[in-house]
């Protein structure tokens, strides 16, 4: 285990829906991530947050919402999702300052978008 | 737009092969270069990783990794491997110094050991 645990770790989600996915962090990081994966596709970066801001949001669309209420917990909110929507969504945290940078990754939620 | 190339999508090689899996960036700053693994059904998790010095890093289970800048490369190697070992494998690059502090990631290589 990595210290980083994701819930729900599978998830079908109709096109209609709103779901939430949860992210949660015991290393004490104050970075957070959210990336996507697809099949035969490299990881994208969603979206970035360091101290509970949002610092990076790459390019992602407003169907997908993040929220970091405090440097131990990141959520993304999913609503009106399409078909390619699904894929492995990955958290992930960091220590930023640490000079190490690593990153410490879930085991993801597979998501499917019916 | 940074880009990370892994040239070898899907690799397959028999237990006491030797392995070497190419990474290649396009960033011309500083970086910082990491290798992970995603046995199946686990998650990601590093391997090795470069930020300075010695450019032939040493990781977990018996692989290394060298960078040479000149060739903007961090290719991974394992001189005996085993069926173990087989999971998916990926680059990643962190420019340094920067504001973005996420990973740029290649797009993986399968690597498959046969018994």
């Amino acid at each position: 285990e990595t210290g980083v645990t994701q819930t729900p770790r599978h998830l079908v989600m109709g096109m209609t829906n709103k779901k939430s996915l949860k992210c949660e962090q015991h290393l004490g990081h104050n970075a957070m991530y959210w990336y996507k994966q697809s099949a035969k596709k490299p990881l994208e970066l969603m979206f970035v947050y360091s101290l509970e801001e949002r610092v990076e949001n790459n390019s992602v669309p407003s169907r997908f919402s993040p929220e970091c209420p405090n440097s131990s917990h990141l959520f993304l909110h999913l609503h009106t999702l399409q078909p390619e929507d699904s894929a492995l969504y990955l958290c992930a945290s960091s220590q930023e300052g640490a000079g190490s940078y690593e990153q410490y990754f879930g085991p993801g939620t597979r998501l499917t978008v019916t | 737009a940074q880009s990370v190339s892994q040239h070898n999508h899907h690799v397959i090689l028999s237990e006491a092969a030797s392995l070497e899996l190419g990474c290649n960036y396009s960033y011309g700053g500083t970086v910082n270069l990491f290798w992970y693994v995603q046995y199946p059904g686990q998650h990601l998790q590093l391997l090795l990783k470069y930020f300075s010095g010695d450019p032939l890093v040493k990781g977990i289970k018996g692989f290394e990794a060298e960078f040479i800048k000149s060739k903007f490369s961090f290719n991974l190697r394992k001189p005996s491997v085993q069926w173990s070992d087989t999971a998916e494998y990926f680059c990643a690059v962190r420019r340094y110094r920067t504001g973005r502090r996420a990973l740029t990631f290649g797009s993986g290589t399968r690597l498959q050991v046969q018994p």
